[in-house]
Parts: C-alpha cells; sequence; structure tokens
C-alpha cells in the first residue's frame, strides 16, 4: 500500500514555466514532508521540507504549498531553468514498524526545455 | 568537506556471487539506511541502523545482511546473488534526532 502518492509521473515546460508536483497522503500522523531532487547517476538531495504546522515554505525559486485538511502537499518552481530538469520525489514521515521512517512518492520527471 | 560514499557504483555480477556493496558517511550520523530503487518507481527502505552494533530490517523484505562496526561504515551483503537483486542500491545518513537524510550516489547492481 503506497503511502504517499504523486503524480504527475511526468512533465515538460519551458524555460520560465512553473512546474507544479501534487502529493497526497492519507496518514494524519505524518509530522515532516520533505521533498527531494534527483540528476541522473546521483542519489537524491534534499531540495526543501515543511511541517505540517505551515501552509507555505519559500526557499530560493522552490515554494512548498502545504494544505492539511485537504492532506495535501505541492512543488513549484517558479522561473524554471533547463539545470532544474531532474526527477522530484516527494516524502512523508511517518512512524512505522521501521521506527520513525520516510515514505517516498514514485517520482516526477521534470524536463526544462529551452 | 562532509559527504556520503557508496562503492562501486557500477557492479555487474554473475548469478550465486556474493558481494558487498559499500557506505561510508564522513558526517558523524548516528543513523544510516539502505534503500533500493527501482526506476520509475518509490524507494523502499531495506535496512537502517540507530548506531554501533544496531542493524534493523526495512519495511521491504529484503535477502541482504548489513551490518555495523563503525559508525561511519555500514556495508550491505547479498550472500548468493539473483538477478532479482538487480536495482539501485541507495545508503543514506542522518542524525540520530534529525528529520532529513543524506544520500549517497547510488551502486547499480546488475546481475546476470
Amino acid at each position: 500500500q503506497q503511502q504517499v502518492k504523486q503524480s504527475p509521473q511526468s512533465l515538460i515546460v519551458q524555460k520560465g514555466g512553473i512546474p507544479i508536483i501534487n502529493c497526497a497522503y492519507e496518514n494524519t500522523a505524518f509530522d515532516y514532508f520533505p521533498w527531494y531532487q534527483q540528476f541522473p547517476g546521483k542519489g537524491p538531495a534534499l531540495l526543501i521540507a515543511i511541517r505540517p504546522d505551515v501552509s507555505e515554505k519559500k526557499e530560493g525559486r522552490f515554494t512548498i504549498s502545504f494544505n492539511k485538511s485537504a492532506k495535501q502537499f505541492s512543488l513549484h518552481i517558479m522561473d524554471s531553468q533547463p539545470g532544474d530538469s531532474a526527477t522530484y520525489f516527494c516524502a512523508a514521515r511517518g512512524l512505522s514498524n521501521s521506527g520513525y521512517a520516510l515514505n517516498f512518492g514514485k517520482g516526477t520527471s521534470l524536463l526544462v526545455t529551452p | 568537506e562532509a559527504d556520503i560514499y557508496q562503492t562501486p557504483r557500477y557492479l555487474v555480477i554473475g548469478t550465486g556471487k556474493k558481494i558487498t556493496l559499500e557506505c561510508s558517511q564522513t558526517m558523524g550520523h548516528d543513523k544510516m539506511y539502505w534503500y533500493q530503487q527501482d526506476p520509475g518507481m518509490e524507494l523502499h527502505l531495506i535496512h537502517y541502523s540507530y548506531g554501533v552494533n544496531s542493524t534493523e530490517k526495512g519495511d521491504l523484505s529484503s535477502e541482504s545482511t548489513v551490518s555495523r562496526i563503525r559508525t561511519e561504515h555500514f556495508p550491505l551483503t547479498l550472500e548468493s546473488a539473483r538477478p532479482s537483486h538487480t536495482s539501485q542500491y541507495l545508503c543514506a545518513s542522518s542524525e540520530l534526532g534529525g528529520v532529513g537524510q543524506y544520500f549517497g550516489p547510488g551502486t547499480r547492481l546488475t546481475v546476470t
């Protein structure tokens, strides 16, 4: 059973556009929601994260919007650049049989065209 | 510079061979993890450790084993590799009370 559902699977935008990646969860006990960026041949890198008591967090061109009542959160990339082309994973931290663990979405492959 | 390293980066090996994937971190993190990642799929936790001499299985069943003899080192071993083990293996670490995990570059394993 997948704990975090991520969409879309892939996304193509032009340079300067604002790609939006959405994630939804069911477990209201999740307490931390990070986004990871992964380039080909590299491991995922922590990009930005939010806790459920905040509705929005912005770091540079990256913004997380969080809707606690809808159990959804999304990543917005302002003024997207070709260098932003990567796979993006959302995640949610919760208590499981493995202790506190991150539950990952399936990822979104983003291509920003020049 | 604090970092997390994995070797080898790529490995092609025949069925039945024993392999060890290495992971080391220089950040002094207590908690370390192994994930399995397949294309188009989420990362699945297969092992984790809270510190030296602590190892636990993750949510995804795996035939691999791990050890944690030193804080900075968390190797993963497959006693007898099979084609079903073909995947990318990612190592990560975090502070014991921290939430952010830092990932290594991964080992892409192909078992023929």
